[in-house]
Order: C-alpha cells, then structure tokens, then sequence
C-alpha cells in the first residue's frame, strides 16, 4: 500500500512570508497527525485530527500556525507569518485508530524541511 | 502532564555489543507503546509495539523490548548491535483512548564498525 505522503520536501522561507505543507494519508486512516521536529529533538505533536474533527491542538500555536482537513482525507498545515524558530522537519503521520480503539501504530511521511531565514 | 523521556541522548557502542536504551512514560489511564527508528535519510519506522499482553515484545531487526508497568518503563534492548543499527531511536506512548501519540526526545545510536 502506498505510505504518506508530504509535499514539498523542502522549502525556504524569509521571516514573516507564509508557507503550507500537504499530507495525503495512507488510504482509510481515519487519525492523522501533524509534528514538527526541531534538530536534535523529538517529534513534538502540533495537531491530531480523528476524520475531519480535531482531537487534539494544544500544542499548536495558534497565533500563527493552522490546520485542516476538509473531508477527513488530505491535510494542510499553514504558518503565518513564520519566523526563525519555525525552521524545523514538519512530519505528517496517520493511523487506523478512531474513537475509543487507538490501539494502533502510526506511520510516517518524509516530512518537510522547512528553513525560514 | 503525559511525557515519555528518554534516559540516554547520545549513545557509542562497537559492533557486537549489547545495547539498551531506556524509556520511562508519564500516561494515565490505558497507554500503548511504541519504539520507533530513524536511519539517516529515512523517514520514522516502527520497531516494535506494546499493547497488552506479553510484556516481552519482539519487533524488526533483532530488537525487543520489555513493559514493566510498576517502573513506568519500556527498555530496548539488543543482545549484539551492527553498523547498520547506526540511527536515532525514539520511545512513544499514545493514549489508548484519544490516540494522542507524545515522543521522547530521542537516542542517536552510533555504532562502530
């Protein structure tokens, strides 16, 4: 089956431009997670959506970064304006666990590296 | 607050070497766990996963891990590493109700031929 996938795979920004990054999961996963990873860190959830709703966003900084995903499929994270400590891998991952069955593991994109100057 | 912290940040082993990493989680309620690798240049792969059942979990490659619930910890371990075992390894834990999915902040692994 096809994984998840991220588009694009890199991109510089100056500070305060805009920028989106897209997530197709893998086909019938219902969850789909948004991270973004600093060098030299951990993965740290920004988002988690389960179908179309959101489930979790309290990491998320909702001044500046935003999420979607209309139709419960696709995915778009937008940062705006972004700034110098934005620059960091963004992951998107999915799983098949919804509502009260997460026993499930997640899966992984390439994710996007992001670089704001 | 859930956490999962990771004991060792930067790890140096020779080939044929034994190898554990620690991880310890902070979750209430029902918790999955998960060990996952990142070879260089890849993307986050599954090592292996606990759920319930056998506290001795065996995934890919050679590695297993153990669940001890008492010490809140889910250790890696391998008996003999190689040069391709060279990678960053990160412990996660999800919530087995919400599927809230937290990483520890990662081991790099670096293994000397």
């Amino acid at each position: 089956e096809a994984g998840v996938a991220q588009s694009p795979r890199y991109k510089i920004i100056e500070k305060r431009q805009s920028v989106a990054f897209w997530c197709n999961p893998i086909s019938g996963h219902a969850t789909l997670y948004w991270y973004q990873q600093i060098l030299g860190q951990g993965p740290k959830l920004l988002i988690q959506f389960q179908n179309n709703g959101v489930v979790d966003d309290s990491q998320l900084p909702k001044d500046r970064f935003s999420a979607e995903r209309l139709k419960g499929v696709d995915s778009t994270l937008k940062i705006q304006p972004a700034k110098l400590e934005d620059s960091a891998v963004y992951l998107c991952a999915s799983s098949r666990g919804q509502g009260n069955f997460m026993n499930t593991e997640a899966f992984f994109g390439q994710g996007t590296r992001l670089t704001v100057v | 607050a859930q956490s999962v912290s990771q004991h060792n940040h930067h790890v140096i082993l020779s080939e044929a070497a034994s190898l554990e990493l620690g991880c310890n989680y902070s979750y209430g309620g029902t918790v999955n766990l998960f060990w996952y690798v990142q070879y260089p240049g890849q993307h986050l792969q599954l090592l292996l996963k606990y759920f319930s059942g056998d506290p001795l979990v065996k995934g890919i490659k050679g590695f297993e891990a153990e669940f001890i619930k008492s010490k809140f910890s889910f250790n890696l371990r391998k008996p003999s590493v190689q040069w391709s075992d060279t990678a960053e390894y990160f412990c996660a834990a999800n919530s087995g109700n919400t599927g809230k999915l937290i990483f520890g902040q990662g081991t790099t692994l670096q293994v000397k031929p």
